[in-house]
């Protein structure tokens, strides 16, 4: 069964400062890979997608996030922080099933703080 | 630009009412999906459906049910609201086969008191 891991429950960090939140993944395929982001009260907002092709893949708010097959991790950075990026981010996995869509697995989330 | 719709941010209902909640989508997608959120557990599948009238078992289907009979629109239905459902439900919508980007809905929040 796909499976999603995100260690880190709260990530506090100071304005300016830079950013990189874990994500660990299981999945049987080629994955499909994802960060939302949802601000409090919101829906979720697609940062970045891997499918295939460059590891690095680059997202909107400056984002960026690297595949690494070997330690089945797409970790989420950014080099500087801003104070609007306080919010929950969400890793998710999915892929190309046998016809039709059973859903994206997503992690339990990280809490980003930031501080002034 | 994407738009899927839920019909309510905020509902609070009565423990043993029927509840509703409803999302449309505007992107002629294929797949919809009904999510639960709750703190620390993040989000949870209840049900999904990848075309008119299917409608799948997620992981947590007990007490929920679902309806869609127009592509556009699938309901989410809890047929005797509990107290443990009170949560954010999220519904999401994605195209065509496999697992690919999903694009969700502003949430509703219900509180079933």
């Amino acid at each position: 069964a796909q499976s999603v891991t995100q260690p880190d429950i709260h990530i506090t960090v100071s304005e300016g400062a830079s950013l990189e939140l874990r994500c660990n993944y299981s999945y049987g395929a080629t994955p499909y890979l994802f960060w939302y982001v949802q601000s409090p009260g919101q829906g979720l907002q697609l940062l970045l997608k891997y499918f295939s092709g460059d590891t690095l893949v680059q997202g909107i708010k400056g984002f960026e996030a690297e595949f690494k097959r070997s330690q089945s991790s797409f970790n989420l950075r950014k080099p500087s922080v801003h104070w609007s990026d306080a919010a929950e981010y969400f890793c998710a996995v999915g892929g190309l099933g046998g016809g039709g869509a059973d859903g994206l697995t997503f992690g339990k989330g990280t809490h980003l703080i930031i501080q002034p | 630009d994407v738009k899927v719709t839920q019909s309510s941010r905020y509902l609070v209902k009565r423990t043993g009412e029927k509840v509703f909640l409803e999302c449309v989508q505007d992107m002629d997608h294929e797949n919809m999906f009904w999510y639960r959120q709750d703190p620390g557990l993040g989000l949870r599948l209840i049900y999904f459906s990848y075309d008119v009238k299917m409608k799948e078992k997620g992981d947590i289907p007990e007490g929920y049910s679902v309806s869609r009979e127009k592509k556009e629109r699938f309901s989410l239905i809890l047929e005797s609201a509990s107290t443990n459902q009170t949560s954010m439900y999220l519904c999401a919508s994605s195209h065509g086969q496999g697992n690919t980007e999903a694009f969700f809905g502003q949430g509703t929040r219900l509180t079933v008191v």
